[in-house]
């Protein structure tokens, strides 16, 4: 599904600097998802944004993890201080409404913490 | 604690074989039910979903899930497995209004 542009594909980061994910849901979407994905443990919520809000955060570290969705431009998962642990591939999906259904998947961020 | 469990890590058949694989949650009240697949190197996407009706869904590409919810599950099958099917297949729940959850995936491999 080309809908849901996530960028960048791939991002490597050292240990202390920051990682900035964007997504970019699909055309008419004002609802957006986060998830990261690590080996064998599947899918993990993270936040849930409408346009300038965030609903639900509650899969999010409480330290160093962030999101926005502005009213204009992508949505943004931002990492401070990345430690080895964050090397993830974080997915975005975005839909229409709030449980509305199927999501639409981006093609996921993957982020290795050198 | 609310979850949604796949008891499968790793599935390996061979081509022609029939596939099961499992699916439980533990919400309460009224879910929504899906399955998706990620093929490898790809995004995820929507394989078959179930809101109300038949409990037994059909889905793309020869999938079907039934929905029991007397046992809290919602296993997918294909009758005859393909190499292409190689995958993985991950269940999610969207609980009383909550938002979408999801099983920690099945691996599927499919010897040709």
């Amino acid at each position: 599904n080309a809908g849901v542009m996530q960028n960048p594909r791939h991002l490597v980061r050292r240990r202390g600097q920051e990682a900035r994910l964007r997504c970019s849901p699909m055309k008419g979407h004002s609802h957006v998802y986060w998830y990261r994905q690590l080996p064998e443990e599947g899918l993990k919520f993270m936040v849930y944004l409408q346009k300038e809000n965030i609903i639900d955060e509650s899969g999010m570290p409480k330290e160093r993890f962030s999101a926005e969705f502005p009213k204009e431009g992508p949505s943004i998962l931002r990492i401070q201080q990345v430690v080895r642990g964050d090397s993830a591939a974080y997915f975005c999906a975005s839909a229409a409404g709030r449980n509305t259904g199927e999501l639409f998947f981006g093609e996921g961020s993957r982020l290795t913490v050198l | 604690a609310q979850s949604v469990s796949q008891h499968n890590h790793h599935v390996i058949l061979s081509e022609a074989a029939s596939l099961e694989l499992g699916c439980n949650y533990s919400y309460g009240g009224t879910v929504n039910l899906f399955w998706y697949v990620q093929y490898p190197g790809q995004h995820l996407q929507l394989l078959l979903k179930y809101f109300s009706g038949d409990p037994l869904v059909k889905g793309i590409k020869g999938f079907e899930a039934e929905f029991i919810k007397s046992k809290f599950s919602f296993n997918l099958r294909k009758p005859s497995v393909q190499w292409s099917d190689t995958a993985e297949y991950f269940c999610a729940v969207n609980a009383n209004n909550n938002d979408m959850r999801f099983g920690a995936g099945t691996r599927l491999t499919v010897k040709p």
